[in-house]
């Protein structure tokens, strides 16, 4: 019940294109769903992050979609670039400190 | 603003070994995480350490072990190594650690012959 499952594992994406990325959770419990970023030879860096209260966050180019009941949540990049080829990590939480994260999801963005 | 700073940022052991990894948080910060990545696993919490005092276990067994110091800094450490603890391990640092965006060290690459 503490899993976080994220789909799919690797992406290839045309530059200006959009990203789509996936995670569904079971425990009812998480309240906070951030979004990291991960770049080779770096630690994660938050990207964004919503609380279930709401249905959708925008920042940037960076979306995500949230629905409560299917108990899923989705990360979109839109006009992709290649500077967005990165490793990408769904998160969920209900207590401070403890992340569950996704399995990461390998961005490529092809010029 | 010094970031999350990890050291050292790569280790060599070998099985039976013990070693510390060493984890100084943003300045201010007094919540301090530890996660493992590995390939097969992805990123694991290990525990968490707010104002000294353990307050967050992850499912890792008794070698794995941490402590936070009275400036926040943080040190793991895990004894009588195994091959499969060979692993980047992650700091990340928080104000209080609850719900709110983490900062993460660039980690320490360990290899275990």
């Amino acid at each position: 019940q503490q899993q976080v499952k994220q789909s799919p594992q690797s992406l290839i994406v045309q530059k200006g294109g959009i990203s789509i990325i996936n995670c569904a959770y079971e425990n009812t419990a998480f309240d906070y769903f951030p979004w990291y970023q991960q770049f080779p030879g770096k630690g994660p860096a938050l990207l964004i992050a919503i609380r279930p209260d709401v249905s959708e966050k925008k920042e940037g180019r960076f979306t995500i979609s949230f629905n409560k009941s299917a108990k899923q949540f989705s990360l979109h990049i839109m006009d992709s670039q290649p500077g967005d080829s990165a490793t990408y990590f769904c998160a969920a939480s209900n207590q401070g400190g403890k992340l569950i994260f996704g399995q990461g999801t390998e961005l490529s963005v092809k010029p | 603003k010094a970031g999350v700073t990890q050291t050292p940022r790569y280790l060599i052991k070998t099985r039976g070994q013990q070693v510390t990894l060493s984890c100084s948080p943003i300045s201010g910060h007094r919540s301090v995480s530890w996660y493992q990545q590995t390939p097969g696993q992805g990123l694991q919490f290990l525990f968490e350490y707010f104002s000294e005092t353990q307050r967050n276990k992850g499912n890792f067994p008794g070698r794995f072990s941490g402590r936070q110091f009275s400036n926040s800094r943080s040190e793991m450490n895990v004894s009588t190594l195994e091959l499969g603890d060979s692993a980047l391990y992650l700091c990340a640092s928080s104000f209080h650690g609850q719900n709110e965006k983490l900062f993460f060290g660039s980690g320490t690459q360990l290899s275990v012959l």
